[in-house]
């Protein structure tokens, strides 16, 4: 059981907009920056948003990130079929005093 | 370009010992802090360790007093020492640089697969 919780799964249509969900406590992401990764089928992570709202430089701006009390949210915008993945949030949790991720959420674009 | 480059995996018995390693180009591992992330079969990724550039270490519950991390800084490259394996950590161990001050990843590498069985 993950510390940092997701929905299992999300799905949209193409060009639509979805957005992703991280729920942690006053521990995690209550005090700590969050960050988003994707990972699409049989590759390595891929930083999407660092200190809850911020790109890397060339992801696109379809990707945003945000960040109220406990709570994190990945949005993405006009979906494409190629962002298909899984989707994880991460934060440092003092209580562990060690880096969680969330479950993971698996967005389907229908 | 950055690159990181894990070996070291394979099929090992329960109650073994393994040694992953991480050999970075592009960086300096000394200067930036690094970590060992695991995805096990079909499962999330897990945070497993990270090293400070200061060389202070910290490691998930699971792995605390089986796993080290450590780097060679004249190979400019990341370890982890692996002894008293168990099934569960069987995994994909992904290395990943430390990006800023908030425990953000920016560069991974592809990935060394460690099977635990006998």
């Amino acid at each position: 059981q993950s510390v940092l919780t997701q929905p299992p799964s999300v799905s949209a249509a193409p060009g639509q907009k979805v957005t992703i969900s991280c729920s942690g406590s006053s521990s995690n992401i209550g005090n700590y920056y969050v960050s988003w990764y994707q990972q699409l089928p049989g590759t390595a992570p891929k930083l999407l948003i660092y200190d809850n709202d911020y790109r890397p430089s060339g992801i696109p701006d379809r990707f945003s990130g945000s960040k109220s009390g406990t709570s994190a949210t990945l949005g993405i915008t006009g979906l494409q079929t190629g962002d298909e993945a899984d989707y994880y949030c991460a934060t440092w949790d003092s209580s562990l005093s060690g880096v969680v991720f969330g479950g993971g959420t698996k967005l389907t674009v229908l | 370009e950055v690159q990181l480059v894990e070996s070291g995996g394979g099929l090992i018995q329960p109650g073994g010992s393994l040694r992953l390693s991480c050999a970075a180009s592009g960086i300096t591992v000394s200067r930036d802090y690094m970590s060992w992330v695991r995805q096990a079969p079909g499962k999330g990724l897990e945070w497993v360790s990270l090293i400070y550039a200061s060389g202070t270490t910290y490691y998930a519950d699971s792995v605390k007093g089986r796993f080290t991390i450590s780097r060679d800084n004249y190979e400019n490259t990341l370890y982890l020492q692996m002894n008293s394996l168990r099934a569960e950590d069987a995994a994909v161990y992904y290395c990943a640089r430390g990006m800023g001050r908030n425990w953000s990843f920016d560069y991974w590498g592809q990935g060394t697969l460690v099977t635990v069985s006998s």
